[in-house]
This record gives C-alpha cells, sequence and structure tokens, in this order.
C-alpha cells in the first residue's frame, strides 16, 4: 500500500538554525498538510497545500515558516529560525480528494537544543 | 474553535473484552475521522464518517455518528493487545480543510 515518507526521521539543531523537513506524499494525492505534535500534547495543524499554494494555516504558521513543492514529488517545511518551543513530532499528511482520509507518515523528531 | 475532545481519557481492559471511546466537539463538521498512534509512531488512519452517516464498520471497529449531539463513539470489539495506543479523533469542517484533532484516549490492552 502506497505511503508518505518523511526524512529524516529524527533532527537534532541548534536554536537559531534553519531546518528543511522533507515529505513525500502519496504520489497521485492533491492535498498535503504539515501537522506537528509537542510532546504529550494533541496534533496540532500547521499548514496545508493544493495546487501549488498554501490553502489554509494555522496562527502557529507564522513569517519564521515556508513550505515549498520543489518538484513533483516532495514537500517540504523550512523553520527559518528554530526556537527551543519548535522541538516537536512533525507529520506531513496527505489526500487525492478532499473528502477522503488523510494518510499520515511517521513523523520527523525535531529537537532543538 | 471546534474541537475534538475524547473520553475517557486512558482506558485499561484485558484482551477479549470490548473497548469504547467517545468524541464531542463543538460545531459543524464535514466529516470525523479516528485514527491510532502507537506510541513514537505516525498517525494510522481508521476509519472515516461523514456528516450524513450514521455508522460505520470495518473489521473489529465500530463507529457511530449523532451530529445532533455533536458526538462520536468508536467501539473496538474483542481487543487485543495490539491494540495498545492513543486512539484521536479528528474533525474535519469542510472536505479537504485542517483536521482539528482531540488530545485522545490511550488503550491499554492486558492479555
Amino acid at each position: 500500500e502506497p505511503e508518505v515518507t518523511q526524512t529524516p526521521s529524527h533532527q537534532v539543531t541548534q536554536m537559531g538554525q534553519e531546518v528543511i523537513l522533507r515529505c513525500v506524499p502519496i504520489s497521485n494525492h492533491l492535498y498535503f498538510y504539515w501537522y506537528r505534535q509537542i510532546l504529550g500534547q494533541k496534533v496540532e495543524f500547521l499548514v496545508s497545500f493544493y495546487n501549488n499554494e498554501i490553502s489554509e494555516k494555522s496562527e502557529i504558521f507564522d513569517d519564521q515558516f515556508s513550505v515549498e513543492r520543489p518538484d513533483g514529488s516532495n514537500f517540504t517545511l523550512k523553520i527559518r529560525s528554530t526556537k527551543l518551543e519548535d522541538s516537536a513530532m512533525y507529520f506531513c499528511a496527505s489526500t487525492g480528494l478532499s473528502n477522503q482520509p488523510q494518510h499520515f507518515g511517521d513523523g520527523t523528531r525535531l529537537s532543538i537544543l | 474553535s471546534q474541537q475534538g475532545e475524547e473520553d475517557p481519557q486512558a482506558l485499561s481492559i484485558q484482551e477479549g473484552e470490548n473497548a469504547t471511546m467517545n468524541c464531542s466537539y463543538k460545531t459543524s463538521i464535514n466529516n470525523l475521522q479516528w485514527y491510532r498512534q502507537n506510541s513514537g509512531r505516525g498517525l494510522v488512519h481508521l476509519i472515516l464518517i461523514r456528516s450524513n452517516e450514521r455508522e460505520k464498520h470495518s473489521g473489529r471497529l465500530r463507529v457511530t455518528l449523532d451530529t445532533s449531539k455533536k458526538s462520536s463513539s468508536l467501539l473496538i470489539t474483542a481487543s487485543r493487545a495490539a491494540d495498545t495506543a492513543s486512539y484521536f479523533c479528528a474533525t474535519a469542517p469542510q472536505a479537504g480543510t485542517a483536521l482539528i484533532f482531540g488530545k485522545g484516549t490511550t488503550l491499554s490492552v492486558s492479555s
């Protein structure tokens, strides 16, 4: 069964550094999402992407964050200058049709030191 | 803002017993989805139920939706130790929009 894949599985970065989290959505999917889950807390929506542009974003997704679909397969989340509070598990998700389930990757654990 | 809130927060049962988890939300939805998360892993989709549906089944899983009460339940029948995980409901106000997750129910099934 097709899967959403995320790399790296774990990223350790110094505060203030830039990080890029990578996702390969399921190949025929059209809608892409990033969520995060701070340890012990609920999953929170960051941003959704459709037709090569952001379709929705939360208040968490401030100017430090950006997303890109540089080619036909990758979907990236960039955090420009990381803060301690950015430490979390980041999940990518995709879906083929808007009324279908969102399929999640295994996540990238981001640790900011 | 709307939320999915599950109860109970934690549930411990013996293998073979049924587990019921409930979810409440605040505003209108297009669909409601249930996910499972094993410790340290990603979210695995279980069932999606649309606002015009009342019940769905998938194997040992049964989901109900009551839009008048803004609530849903997930029933796992004949539970197994492998069902031990956290279970989340997530609501979508419209098709394709962001999912709003609840805090989850942690299910422990002992053999």
